[in-house]
């Protein structure tokens, strides 16, 4: 069946630090990939999105590519500020469905 | 995109009891609405796909008659945690399908004594 596999967190960086938050996905066909933010006493906000292979969501200095050959959809940006900090769920949706699968969720701490 | 909100946003109930989390569209008018759960530091599962005027679909494994869902009308969705039980404790989010996106709440802690 389909899945979402991502990296166990917390993630705990300095401000101005890299970031790169791991998703694999196992799906049949070609889905859309998604990753969501959960901001503290908020609910999930799409971040960005990519519909098909080699396509690249972004938003917010955030960036993804959706790599069909390893499965994959990472999460990175280049320069982390503490406004940041929250919880981020990679996710698919497979076929016609409006269906969405979830991650476990990362949980990113900026620290000052 | 649509503004989605939950009532309440943390309820405590005692085993045996029933408790109703309400999922409201704001802005929007929403015909098919979702209900998930999150256990801590776990994904969401889907439990249902609440469609306005119709009886709701459930995921595999989700008791529909323990969870009941009601969609009367296109701003609202009810979720009724029937005779409680402490391992229904647990976080409960809803979302609004709109122009091809979900919009999810806050979401509602439920625990249950």
């Amino acid at each position: 069946g389909n899945s979402v596999t991502q990296m166990e967190g917390p993630v705990t960086l300095s401000e101005e630090a890299f970031l790169t938050i791991n998703c694999t996905y196992t799906a049949t066909g070609y889905p859309s990939l998604f990753w969501y933010v959960q901001y503290p006493g908020e609910g999930l906000q799409l971040l960005l999105k990519a519909t098909k292979a080699d396509d690249k969501g972004s938003n917010k200095g955030f960036e993804a590519t959706y790599r069909k050959e390893t499965t994959s959809f990472h999460l990175e940006k280049g320069s982390v500020q503490v406004s940041d900090s929250a919880v981020y769920f990679c996710a698919l949706r497979a076929g016609s469905s409006y269906k969405l699968i979830f991650g476990s969720g990362t949980r990113l701490l900026v620290r000052p | 995109g649509a503004v989605v909100s939950q009532h309440p946003s943390w309820v405590i109930c005692k085993s045996g009891t029933s408790v109703k989390i309400e999922c409201r569209s704001l802005d929007f008018q929403a015909t098919t609405m979702f209900w998930y759960r999150q256990f801590p530091k776990q994904s969401l599962m889907l439990m249902a796909t609440s469609n306005e005027g119709s009886k709701a679909t459930y995921e595999q494994g989700v008791e529909k008659d323990k969870f009941l869902i009601n969609h009367a009308s296109l701003t609202l969705s009810t979720l009724t945690v029937t005779s409680a039980h402490p391992e229904d404790s647990s976080f409960y989010i809803c979302s609004v399908l709109g122009e091809g996106e979900q919009y999810f709440g806050p979401g509602t802690r439920l625990t249950v004594t």
